[in-house]
């Protein structure tokens, strides 16, 4: 079955520039999350869109935005990067189905800013 | 706000030992629970998740947790474990109903197999 395509998936910046990371969400899939995991961390939540309009937002930085397009990829946009940037970056899909819902997590992208 | 706990930062087993992880939430309301697995290097894999209906939920590879809602507990059990068992395992929980809620996560338990 089809998974959640991330891209990247590593990526290497220096500090004070700008990353994108891309999520193509599992087929017929109208809700993408984000998520940040740092080194021996649990993931944490940054936002959320369904439908193409943001759902939920989380612990995500000014610097940070985010956007899903009309083919329900979405795009995470990461400017002036800092060194606590570097994580791991977990894009994840779900469609609601009679009030019930799991999100499926793609492989991420490990961002490492220097 | 919900939360979740994880009882056991770390736990090692010999193979053929039994396991069970303990997982508690707090939540004014309605919750929908997850269990996800992730192998080292890896992304998250579900292992098993519970809506409503039957408390006993089996998951993947031989997994099964219980939810106990007097207790606000969401367990994981496997009976044996086995050597590729190695991994960190996050119960998750998110409230139903709307599309896009957050997923609040355990701390995670890093469990270790010893072959």
């Amino acid at each position: 079955a089809a998974g959640v395509i991330q891209s990247p998936r590593h990526l290497i910046k220096e500090k004070r520039e700008t990353a994108t990371l891309k999520c193509y969400p599992i087929p017929r899939h109208d809700t993408v999350y984000w998520y940040q995991q740092g080194p021996g961390q649990d993931p944490q939540f940054l936002i959320s869109f369904y439908e193409k309009m943001q759902s939920d937002k989380g612990s995500i930085p000014d610097r940070f935005s985010a956007q899903q397009f009309s083919d329900y990829h979405s795009e995470l946009n990461m400017s002036s990067l800092e060194l606590g940037d570097s994580a791991l970056y977990f894009c994840a899909s779900s469609l609601l189905k009679e009030g019930q819902e799991t999100q499926y997590f793609g492989p991420g992208t490990r961002l490492l800013v220097l | 706000a919900q939360s979740v706990s994880q009882h056991n930062h770390h736990v090692i087993l010999s193979e053929a030992a039994s396991l069970e992880l303990g997982c508690n939430y707090s939540y004014g309301g309605t919750v929908n629970l997850f269990w996800y697995v992730q192998y080292p290097g890896q992304h998250l894999q579900l292992l098993l998740k519970y809506f409503s209906g039957d408390p006993l939920v089996k998951g993947i590879k031989g997994f099964e947790a219980e939810f106990i809602k007097s207790k606000f507990s969401f367990n994981l059990r496997k009976p044996s474990v086995q050597w590729s068992d190695t991994a960190e395992y996050f119960c998750a929980v998110t409230p139903p109903g709307n599309a896009g809620n957050m997923l609040t996560f355990g701390g995670g338990t890093r469990l270790m197999v010893k072959p």
